[in-house]
């Protein structure tokens, strides 16, 4: 199904490495945003934008990197000091910075070899 | 900052019965709670929300109830079935940016035929 798409669905990083997470939507939505989530915890926010070419961090930006130069496409690298990066990662998208429909992707599984 | 709590962490209930989850939240300006469903391997969608000028909301067998003196919220599922086996994950946020959810840590649900 369309709307929010993210790749791969299972992603494994070797230690030192930087990998990259790929969101792509095309429902015209102007703010994205990218989850991390563990067993027994809730969605945690890493990084969002509400517009192209601005980003702010969320509560556990450390050792992650975000781009938006395009309104479609928020990717997402994980950054060799994030020590422990194994998690589900989900993006999402509103159709404008202030509305709470949130739409998910289907999320990108990280592991470490 | 919000704090949202969520029990059961697992639930199972027979076919046909009904579920209860039920989640907590500490910052009395929250004004938006909505429920989403994780099915396994998929995103997550939105089933039902409530906002804060509201004591229930119900869709079909779905229902969601707030209490804003309590400062609870919870989801009623009746007539369980078994497509209904899922994870729930309850959120509070204040105004309509996405950035502001707070998620619950979920519930598994699982119907037992």
């Amino acid at each position: 199904d369309g709307g929010i798409t993210q790749s791969p669905k299972y992603l494994f990083r070797k230690e030192g490495q930087n990998v990259t997470l790929s969101c792509e939507q095309n429902l015209n939505h102007d703010a994205m945003y990218w989850y991390r989530q563990d067993p027994g915890q809730g969605l945690r926010l890493i990084y969002y934008s509400q517009i192209v070419n601005d980003f702010q961090k969320g509560d556990i930006a450390e050792g992650y990197s975000v781009s938006r130069e395009k309104k479609e496409s928020f990717p997402l690298t994980v950054t060799s000091a994030q020590k422990n990066p194994t998690a589900f990662y989900l993006c999402a998208s509103t159709p404008g910075r202030a509305n709470e429909k949130l739409f998910f992707g289907s999320g990108t599984q990280l592991s470490v070899l | 900052g919000e704090n949202v709590e969520q029990h059961p962490s697992t639930l199972s209930v027979q076919e046909g019965d009904s579920a209860v989850i039920k989640c907590t939240y500490s910052d009395s300006a929250s004004n938006y709670f909505p429920w989403y469903k994780q099915e396994l391997g998929k995103r997550p969608q939105l089933i039902i929300d409530i906002r804060s000028n509201v004591g229930e909301k119900k869709d079909q067998r779905i229902a969601v109830t707030l209490n804003k003196t309590a400062k609870h919220f919870s989801l009623h599922i009746t007539e369980t079935q078994p497509e209904d086996s899922a994870v729930y994950f309850c959120a509070a946020t204040l105004g309509g940016y996405g950035q502001n959810f707070v998620f619950g840590p979920g519930t598994r649900l699982s119907v037992l035929p």
